[in-house]
């Protein structure tokens, strides 16, 4: 019954290689979002999509590729991995994007090598 | 670039003490959000303050927006173990609809 949830919970990859953190939210919202936590808790915005569509691109390296085949799922692919990839990220969802609440997913730590 | 910041970074605390956690910003906010955050969890929303000096209550944590809508303050009356945690202020952008700045945290510990 979870309504955010992201898997895997933990990712431990080496330098250079391609992985994948998926998003399902069954909460019937329309915005999703992937947010970055570094070691420090500072939680950034990387990118948010509205009903299948990209709004919001941070400044974030094109490695890092969102996908979302549809308004419930938000996958993140990441090429390339490199050390200081490592962080918590989280998706959230929302209904809407003003003054609503997003609901985050328990996170990914992504540990790179 | 919108920023927030929070003080203090870090709290220790004595059951039954009471506690305000500021959050502030240059920039105006069309509403500002407080998220607690529990460790391998995600943040969870406490409340949404929407206008200018506007107080919200919730139990024993007391929400302020500033005038300006530019800061905020949280404050927690009698603090509890359960209050432990990770405090994050986030304000919703004025101009760029959809966009959350979050604030560099808060994290409180209350002893027993």
């Amino acid at each position: 019954d979870t309504a955010v949830s992201q898997t895997p919970k933990y990712l431990v990859t080496q330098m250079g290689n391609d992985k994948s953190i998926k998003c399902e939210q069954n909460l019937g919202h329309d915005t999703m979002y992937w947010y970055k936590q570094d070691s420090k808790k500072f939680l950034k915005i990387m990118f948010s999509y509205n009903n299948k569509e990209l709004i919001i691109n941070e400044t974030v390296p094109n490695r890092f590729s969102p996908k979302s085949p549809d308004k419930a799922h938000l996958n993140l692919h990441i090429n390339s991995l490199e050390l200081g990839d490592s962080a918590v990220y989280f998706c959230a969802s929302s209904q809407g994007w003003e003054n609503t609440e997003a609901f985050f997913g328990q996170g990914t730590r992504l540990t790179v090598v | 670039t919108q920023l927030l910041e929070q003080s203090p970074q870090f709290l220790s605390i004595q059951e039954g003490e009471n506690l305000t956690v500021y959050c502030n910003s240059s920039s105006v906010f069309s509403s500002l959000q407080w998220y607690r955050q529990e460790p391998g969890e995600g943040p969870v929303l406490l409340v949404t303050v929407v206008t200018g000096g506007e107080v919200k209550k919730l139990k024993r944590l007391t929400f302020q927006f500033g005038d300006a809508r530019k800061d905020s303050s949280l404050h927690i009356t009698a603090a509890q173990p359960g209050d432990t945690g990770l405090y994050l202020c986030a304000g919703l952008s004025n101009t760029n609809a959809g966009k959350s700045t979050f604030g560099d945290g808060t994290t409180l510990t209350v002893k027993p």
